[in-house]
């Protein structure tokens, strides 16, 4: 069964970057036809979709954060991770990564999330 | 683009029927059959229960089902019980050129 697991600092000071992992296990980030990505929730604006990755590298972002959003995978480590640039408060969320199959627009399997909170 | 419009909270006792909706525009809900439902229980990760509007996945209950009428994607829960009470969130397609995706507010389903 294939499970994601998000990892990473709960705390990231105003105008840094944030940086988290999520780690998939039970199946490989390079088989099939999927595309991994991260979702974010926040009080203020809800759901939010951040960005995909194919294996291939081939990234899609939102274009909202684009300027500030980098997705990346690392086949060897069957991870892929989000950096996000110059963050505020209001980029405290829970960050969750998920996954989509090539075909579908759904995301069928998603990790439990992780809470980071940007403060000084 | 603005989020999914959904009540924020649906409540109903064991064994009845509740239906969440989930009002978008024509530029999402109104124009792609794309509509999935998520159910999240605290602490959990989100488990897809619907997509494209109407499909369970394998290993989901049919006593979940969905249906779209115009702007308005619904969930329906048949049979209500206690491990249903969660958080249900819809989520729409709403082209590729901009933003792909829009999600709706969450509705907090609680059995009485």
């Amino acid at each position: 069964q294939l499970q994601l697991q998000e990892s990473g600092p709960g705390l990231a000071k105003p105008s840094e970057t944030l940086s988290l992992t999520c780690t998939v296990s039970g199946g490989s980030i390079s088989s099939g036809s999927f595309y991994w990505g991260w979702i974010r929730q926040s009080p203020g604006n809800g759901l939010e979709w951040i960005g995909s990755i194919y294996k291939s590298g081939k990234t899609y972002y939102n274009p909202s954060l684009k300027s500030r959003v980098t997705i990346s995978v690392d086949t060897s480590k069957n991870q892929f991770s989000l950096n996000l640039s110059s963050v505020t408060a209001a980029d405290t969320a829970v960050y969750y990564c998920a996954r989509r199959e090539d075909g579908y627009v759904h995301f069928d399997d998603w990790g439990q999330g992780t809470l980071v909170t940007v403060s000084s | 683009q603005s989020a999914l419009t959904q009540p924020a909270s649906v409540s109903g006792s064991p064994g009845q029927s509740i239906t969440i909706s989930c009002t978008g525009t024509t530029s999402d809900v109104g124009s792609y059959n794309l509509v999935s439902w998520y159910q999240q229980h605290p602490g959990k990760a989100p488990k897809v229960m619907i997509y494209e509007v109407n499909k369970r996945p394998s290993g989901v209950s049919n006593r979940f089902s969905g249906s779209k009428s115009g702007n308005t994607a619904s969930l329906t829960i048949s049979g209500l019980q206690t491990e249903d009470e969660a958080e249900y969130f819809c989520c729409s397609y709403a082209g590729s050129s901009t933003m792909p995706y829009v999600f709706g507010t969450g509705t907090k389903v609680t059995v009485l």
